[in-house]
């Protein structure tokens, strides 16, 4: 079983809200991702867990806090966002750094709308 | 550098033709891993082969099939008799150690009509 859930699938909010992201995989994968995705482009990194510990920060506005509570868990906490923001919020998790690659499973997506 | 091309931004077939859909790829390193996604209008990424520098094997799975070729750094992936269902935009990525991003190209919208 290869599932990563995203929740919500669909999100709008205006630029003074809060809201957060929720990511869970049951797959026992200890390291887990967070990609943000513009219409007809590629995902691009934004975050990495690994082992529950944030390892990879790509230079990402502090309006986005990742947390990560356990490990089949990663959210993405979201305040003051601006309408540049609006995108499809891809999670994935792999299996976890062991010095090779592994393949990323990803999520459906949050579509998110800041208004 | 590391980057991955897909020169192809769109590609339009009728049902049952084959498509091939080009990858080229630049890095360095030695040790790299190569991957394609399927990308449905649903949002999903779905991941469909994962392919180590080592290993120049070429696969097939079905109607998909990936030439791996070192020599030109090209991971090409041929979808036979095409079907409506493939209609998706597909990624080739690039990838170099565990946790870290995948370097997408810029992906090629497949489009099969029946």
């Amino acid at each position: 079983d290869t599932e990563v859930t995203q929740t919500p699938k669909h999100l709008v909010m205006g630029m003074t809200n809060k809201k957060s992201l929720k990511c869970e995989q049951h797959m026992g994968h200890r390291a887990m991702y967070w990609y943000k995705q513009k219409a007809k482009k590629p995902p691009e990194l934004m975050f990495v867990y690994s082992y529950e510990k944030l390892s990879i920060n790509e230079s990402v506005p502090s309006r986005f806090s990742p947390e990560c509570p356990n490990s089949s868990l990663l959210n993405l906490h979201l305040h003051a966002l601006q309408p540049e923001d609006s995108a499809l919020y891809l999670c994935a998790s792999s299996q976890g750094p062991r010095g090779i690659q592994e393949t990323q499973y990803f999520g459906p997506g949050t579509r998110l709308l800041v208004l | 550098a590391q980057k991955v091309t897909q020169a192809q931004t769109e590609i339009s077939v009728v049902e049952k033709e084959d498509v091939t859909l080009d990858c080229v790829y630049e890095t360095r390193d030695t040790t790299y891993y190569l991957f394609w996604y399927k990308q449905p209008p649903s949002g999903e990424l779905v991941f469909l082969i994962r392919r180590n520098s080592f290993d120049e094997q070429n696969e097939i799975s079905g109607r998909y099939s990936w030439n791996f070729q070192k020599s030109t750094s090209s991971f090409n992936f041929t979808i036979t008799a095409s079907q409506v269902v493939d209609s998706a935009v597909y990624f080739c990525a690039l990838s170099f150690q565990a946790g870290t991003a995948l370097i997408f190209g810029k992906g090629t919208t497949l489009s099969v009509s029946s």
